[in-house]
This record gives C-alpha cells, sequence and structure tokens, in this order.
C-alpha cells in the first residue's frame, strides 16, 4: 500500500506557464515533505521541502504548498523553463516519531515545451 | 556533484556472480541508505545505516549484503541475483538529527543476465 501518492505519471506545460505537480500521503505521522528532481542517468537532487508547521515554503520559482486536513501536498513552478523538464518525486518522513528515513511516489515526469 | 559518489556506474553480472557497489560521502553525515528504483515504481528503501549500526532492513532478501565500515562508506555486496533484481541502486546520505534532506548519488544501474 503506497503511502505516498503522486497520481499524475506525467505532465505537459508550455514554456513561461505554471506547473503544478500533486502529491497525496496517507500516513498521519509524516511531518515533513521534501520534492526531488531527477534527470535521466543521475540521482534525486533535493529541491524544496516544508515542514507541517507551515503551509506553504517558497523558493525562487518553486514553492510548495501543504494542506494537512487533505493530506495533500504540490509544488508550483512559476515560470516554468525547459530546463525543469525532469521526473520529479515527492517523498515524506516523520521526524516527530524519530524516524527520518523517506517514503517516495512514483514520481512525475514533467516536460516543459518551448 | 552531491557529495555522494558510487561506484560502478554501470554493472552486468550472471546469476551466480558475486559483485560489490560501493558508496563514499563527503558531507560529514551520520546516516546512509541503500534506495532501489525499478522500472514504473517508487523508490524503495532497502537499508538504512546511522553511525554505522543498521537500523533497518526493509524485508530486502538475503542476496543482498550491506556493509558500513565507517560513517562515510557503505557497501552493498551482492550474490546469486535474480533477472528481476536488475534496477538503478541509488546511495543517500544525510544528517540523522536534521531529519532532512538525503543526499543521492547518480546510482549504478544494475544489470542481471
Amino acid at each position: 500500500d503506497q503511502q505516498v501518492k503522486q497520481n499524475s505519471p506525467s505532465l505537459s506545460v508550455q514554456e513561461g506557464r505554471i506547473s503544478i505537480l500533486n502529491c497525496d500521503y496517507t500516513n498521519s505521522m509524516f511531518d515533513y515533505f521534501l520534492w526531488y528532481k531527477k534527470y535521466p542517468a543521475e540521482g534525486p537532487t533535493f529541491l524544496i521541502s516544508i515542514s507541517s508547521i507551515k503551509d506553504k515554503n517558497e523558493d525562487g520559482r518553486f514553492t510548495v504548498f501543504l494542506n494537512k486536513s487533505a493530506k495533500h501536498l504540490s509544488l508550483h513552478i512559476v515560470p516554468s523553463q525547459p530546463g525543469d523538464s525532469a521526473v520529479y518525486f515527492c517523498a515524506a518522513s516523520a521526524r516527530g516519531a524519530g524516524s527520518y528515513q523517506l517514503t517516495f511516489g512514483k514520481g512525475t515526469k514533467l516536460s516543459v515545451i518551448p | 556533484e552531491t557529495g555522494v559518489t558510487q561506484t560502478p556506474r554501470h554493472l552486468v553480472m550472471g546469476m551466480t556472480n558475486k559483485k560489490s557497489l560501493k558508496c563514499e560521502q563527503h558531507l560529514g553525515h551520520n546516516a546512509m541508505y541503500w534506495y532501489k528504483q525499478s522500472a514504473k515504481k517508487p523508490l524503495e528503501l532497502m537499508f538504512v545505516y546511522n553511525f554505522k549500526e543498521q537500523t533497518e532492513n526493509n524485508s530486502v532478501p538475503s542476496r543482498f549484503s550491506p556493509e558500513c565500515p565507517n560513517s562515510s562508506h557503505l557497501f552493498l555486496h551482492l550474490h546469486t541475483l535474480q533477472p528481476e533484481d536488475s534496477a538503478l541502486y541509488l546511495c543517500a546520505s544525510s544528517q540523522s538529527g536534521t531529519g532532512g534532506e538525503a543526499f543521492f548519488g547518480q546510482g549504478t544501474r544494475l544489470t542481471v543476465v
């Protein structure tokens, strides 16, 4: 049973527009959420994170929103650039429970069209 | 360059072979991890080491044997693997006290023939 779900395997967006990647989770013990970006033939690279005490965290073009009641988070990229084309993984951990292990979703492949 | 280096990058091995994957981190972290990524599946956590002690084994078959001689090095010893074990094997490290971002190596693409 997947505890972190990314229901869209792929997403195509025009350059300059907003990309919205979604993630749902089921484990209410999760209190720290991360997004990773992965290019082919490379390992995932950390992008942005959010603690459950916040509902928004922004870093440049990237913003993560957390809706705890819905157990949902999203990553917004604006404006989208062709170099953003990659697979994006949502991950979660239960730091408050003393576990620092990350549970990953299956990923969403983002294609930004020039 | 993430500070986590994995070797080899690619490995092809027969089902009767024994091989080892190596991971080294230069970040001063005290937790290291092995993950497996198979096609169309989420990243699966295999093993966790905190301060050189194995703290998690996610029901991984015994044909995968991890070794962590110190907090900078992690090995995954492989023997009598099956073709379905073909996958990308990723090493990661983190500072366990922060519970935060794990830094990944580039992975070893393993093919079992």
